[in-house]
C-alpha cells in the first residue's frame, strides 16, 4: 500500500491559517488523498479528498503538488474547534473487492493556541 | 437522520467472553467498516462489506466475525474475548467509498 508521511504535530494561533503537510512519494495514478480529522473522544470526520486538482470546500482547502507526491491541507482560520489529529489517507480509485480499505496512519496532531 | 449508530458505548468483558457489537445506518449506504483504535494510535481496519451479504477481511481480522444481513446492520462479533482485543471500535459507512461516516464509538475493556 502507498503510504502517507505526516508531522506528529503542529501549532497554530486562532484564527490564522494553518498548513498541514503530507508526503506520499509512493502514490500511484488511482489513489485519491484524503483528509480526516478526528476530534478528541470522538469519531474520525471527513474533510476533504482530490485526486490531481486543488479541492476546496466549506472545511477546508486541499492543495495537490504537480507530481502528486505530496499535498497540503488548508485551514483558512483556525478556531479552537479544529484541534484534532489529522490524518492523510490514500486511497484507491478504483477499488477492486481486497483494496477497500482507509490505512490510517499516527496523522498530526493539531494544537490550536488562544 | 441519525447517522451511524453504535452500541454499547462502553462494555466490560471477561478473558473467554462473546459479545456482539451493534452498527446500524440510516443512510442507505452501501459500504460498512468496522476499525479499532489503540491508545495512541491511528484506526486499523478489521472488517467491510460492499453491500447485503457481501464481506470482506481488512488488516486486523483475527478473533472477529461479522455479518451483514440487511442495507442497515453491520454487527460485529467477539467470539472468545482477550486482553488484546482492548480498544475503541468504530463503525463506518459511506455511499461510494470515498466520503466515511463514523459512528461514536464504543469503548471495550478485557480483563
Amino acid at each position: 500500500d502507498a503510504k502517507t508521511t505526516q508531522p506528529n504535530s503542529m501549532e497554530s494561533n486562532e484564527e490564522e491559517p494553518v498548513h498541514l503537510p503530507c508526503n506520499h512519494s509512493t502514490i500511484s495514478g488511482t489513489d485519491y488523498i484524503h483528509w480526516y480529522r478526528q476530534l478528541p473522544s470522538q469519531g474520525p470526520e471527513y474533510v476533504i479528498h482530490g485526486l490531481t486538482s486543488n479541492v476546496n470546500n466549506r472545511m477546508a482547502s486541499l492543495a495537490i503538488a504537480e507530481d502528486r507526491k505530496s499535498s497540503t491541507l488548508i485551514l483558512h482560520r483556525a478556531t479552537l474547534r479544529d484541534a484534532a489529529v489529522y490524518y492523510c489517507i490514500l486511497r484507491d480509485v478504483i477499488p477492486n473487492f481486497g483494496n477497500e480499505k482507509l490505512t490510517f496512519g499516527t496523522g498530526t496532531r493539531l494544537t490550536i493556541i488562544p | 437522520n441519525a447517522g451511524v449508530t453504535q452500541t454499547p458505548k462502553f462494555r466490560i468483558l471477561k478473558i473467554g467472553q462473546s459479545m456482539t457489537l451493534q452498527c446500524t445506518q440510516d443512510m442507505n449506504h452501501n459500504y460498512m467498516y468496522w476499525y479499532r483504535q489503540d491508545p495512541g494510535m491511528g484506526l486499523k481496519l478489521i472488517y467491510y462489506s460492499v453491500g447485503a451479504g457481501i464481506t470482506d477481511k481488512g488488516e486486523v481480522p483475527n478473533g472477529y466475525n461479522v455479518s451483514r444481513s440487511t442495507t442497515e446492520d453491520f454487527p460485529l462479533r467477539l467470539e472468545l474475548a482477550a486482553p488484546s482485543q482492548t480498544s475503541v471500535y468504530f463503525c463506518a459507512s459511506s455511499m461510494t467509498g470515498n466520503e466515511q461516516f463514523f459512528g461514536p464509538g464504543t469503548r471495550l475493556t478485557v480483563l
